[in-house]
C-alpha cells in the first residue's frame, strides 16, 4: 500500500512568489494534517482536516496561507506571497482513526 | 498550549543502550508516540503506547510511560550506527498531535 505522497519534494522560489504543495493521503484515512518543520525543530501543526472540513486551523497564518481538501481526499497548501521566513519543510500526515498518523516525505521549501 | 520537551542531543557507542527521554504536560493524552527522522526524510512511526499502559516492548525498542510524572522514554537496545537520527516524541489528545523538538542520537562506532 502506498504511503502518504507529497509533491514536490523540493521547491526554491523567490520571495513574494506564490507556491503550492500537494498531498495525497493513505486511502481511507479521514484525518489529514499539514505540519511545518523549521530547521532543528519539531513539526508544528498548521491545519487539520476531518474529511473535507478544516477542524483546527488556529496556527495557519491566514493572511498568506490557505489550504483545501476537496472531496475529503487530496489536499493542497498554498502560500501567497511567500516570505523568507516560510523556508521550512512542510509535512503532510494522515490518520485512519485515533491511534496512528503516517507522514509523507515532506516538501522542502527554500525562499530566496 | 500543550508542551512536549526533549533533550537536544544524545551520543552513545555502538552496541550500548540508548535512552531518549520526553516530558509532556497534557494529562488527557490518549496515546504517545516515538517517531524517527533521518536526514532529508519524513517522520517514520517507530512505536506508540496507550496512556493506560506503562511499558511496551517491540524488538530492540522499549517504551516506558510514567503517567503520574508525564514522562516517556524510549530505550534502544544494542544501538547500531543505522539508529543515528532525530527522534521525536509526540502526544495525542483527541485528534491533535503535538511534537517535541527532537533528540539527535549520534552512534559512534
Amino acid at each position: 500500500e502506498a504511503g502518504v505522497v507529497q509533491s514536490p519534494r523540493y521547491k526554491i522560489i523567490e520571495k513574494k512568489q506564490p507556491v503550492a504543495f500537494w498531498c495525497n493521503p493513505i486511502s481511507g484515512h479521514n484525518t489529514l494534517y499539514w505540519y511545518r518543520q523549521n530547521l532543528g525543530q519539531g513539526p508544528e501543526l498548521l491545519i487539520r482536516y476531518e474529511n473535507e472540513e478544516a477542524v483546527d486551523d488556529s496556527q495557519l497564518p491566514k493572511d498568506r496561507f490557505s489550504a483545501e481538501r476537496l472531496k475529503g481526499v487530496d489536499s493542497t497548501l498554498k502560500i501567497q506571497p511567500a516570505e523568507l521566513g516560510d523556508s521550512a519543510v512542510y509535512l503532510c500526515a494522515s490518520s485512519p482513526a485515533v491511534r496512528l498518523a503516517f507522514f509523507g516525505q515532506g516538501t522542502r521549501l527554500t525562499v530566496v | 498550549g500543550e508542551d512536549v520537551e526533549q533533550s537536544l542531543f544524545l551520543s552513545v557507542r555502538e552496541g550500548d543502550s540508548s535512552v531518549i527521554n520526553c516530558t509532556y504536560t497534557d494529562s488527557s493524552s490518549t496515546y504517545l508516540y516515538w517517531y524517527k527522522q533521518e536526514p532529508g526524510a519524513g517522520l517514520q512511526l517507530l512505536t506508540y503506547i496507550f496512556s493506560n499502559m506503562d511499558m511496551k516492548q517491540d524488538q530492540r525498542l522499549t517504551v516506558l510511560l510514567n503517567k503520574k510524572d508525564k514522562h516517556l522514554s524510549l530505550r534502544i537496545a544494542d544501538t547500531q550506527t543505522g539508529d543515528s537520527a532525530i527522534y521525536f516524541c509526540a502526544e495525542r489528545t483527541g485528534n491533535m498531535l503535538t511534537f517535541g523538538g527532537g533528540t539527535r542520537l549520534m552512534v559512534k562506532p
